[in-house]
């Protein structure tokens, strides 16, 4: 079955620690994207990418940082410098625009 | 600066009765909107989308309402059934874009 699979579902970060978060799609699409979900902010655009070797920053984008190396997979990393980095972290993914956008599970990602 | 807003945070409707969602935009670019359902710990999964062409798009007992000259939009469940409780997302894109910006929320709470 063709999806998008995020790791892992929940992850806990000593504060100063970088983490990356996993996002791996079989679906064949060319354009993948982060969202962070925190309460009474909805889905908030952090990086995208169109194309392998791409990425635009999207409104919340410091702090974080991404790599398209496989058209597949779009590795977001949290690194110490994201100021309050504990939030649900969504992956999604579509063919072109915005058409078909397919979300993964998520991670729950706490700082402690 | 938030573009996509959904000001009612929560809504409780009783089963058998028809549920409204509303969502406003600010920005005239956007042609493009779409409503996501959303489970606790789950990714948004697509419901219904409409372009700005078309003033109403309907599937089954989902109907997506639009006023362009408002800047409004609604998703309509009738009849309303417990298992559509959820977070009711809105989403808006420019077709000059490929990314989604999303609003921040409505959870439905569908009552016996």
């Amino acid at each position: 079955d063709g999806g998008i699979t995020q790791s892992p579902k929940y992850l806990f970060r000593k504060e100063g620690q970088n983490v990356t978060l996993s996002c791996e799609q079989n679906l064949n699409h060319d354009a993948m994207y982060w969202y962070r979900q925190d309460p009474g902010q909805g889905l908030r655009l952090i990086y995208y990418s169109q194309i392998v070797n791409d990425f635009q920053k999207g409104d919340i984008a410091e702090g974080y940082s991404v790599s398209r190396e496989k058209k597949e997979s779009f590795p977001l990393t949290v690194t110490s410098a994201q100021k309050n980095p504990t939030a649900f972290y969504l992956c999604a993914s579509s063919p072109t625009g915005v058409d078909g956008y397919t979300f993964g599970s998520g991670t729950r990602l706490t700082v402690v | 600066d938030q573009q996509v807003k959904q000001n009612s945070p929560s809504l409780s409707v009783q089963e058998g009765r028809i549920s409204i969602l509303n969502c406003d935009y600010t920005n005239s670019m956007f042609d493009y909107f779409l409503w996501y359902k959303k489970y606790p710990a789950e990714g948004p999964t697509f419901l219904i989308s409409i372009s700005s062409i078309k003033d109403k798009n309907e599937d089954g007992r989902f109907t997506v309402f639009l006023n362009k000259s408002a800047k409004h939009l609604s998703l309509h469940i009738v009849p309303s059934q417990p298992g559509d409780s959820a977070v009711y997302f809105c989403a808006a894109s420019a077709s000059t874009a490929s990314k989604l910006t999303f609003g921040t929320g409505t959870r439905l709470q569908v009552t016996l």
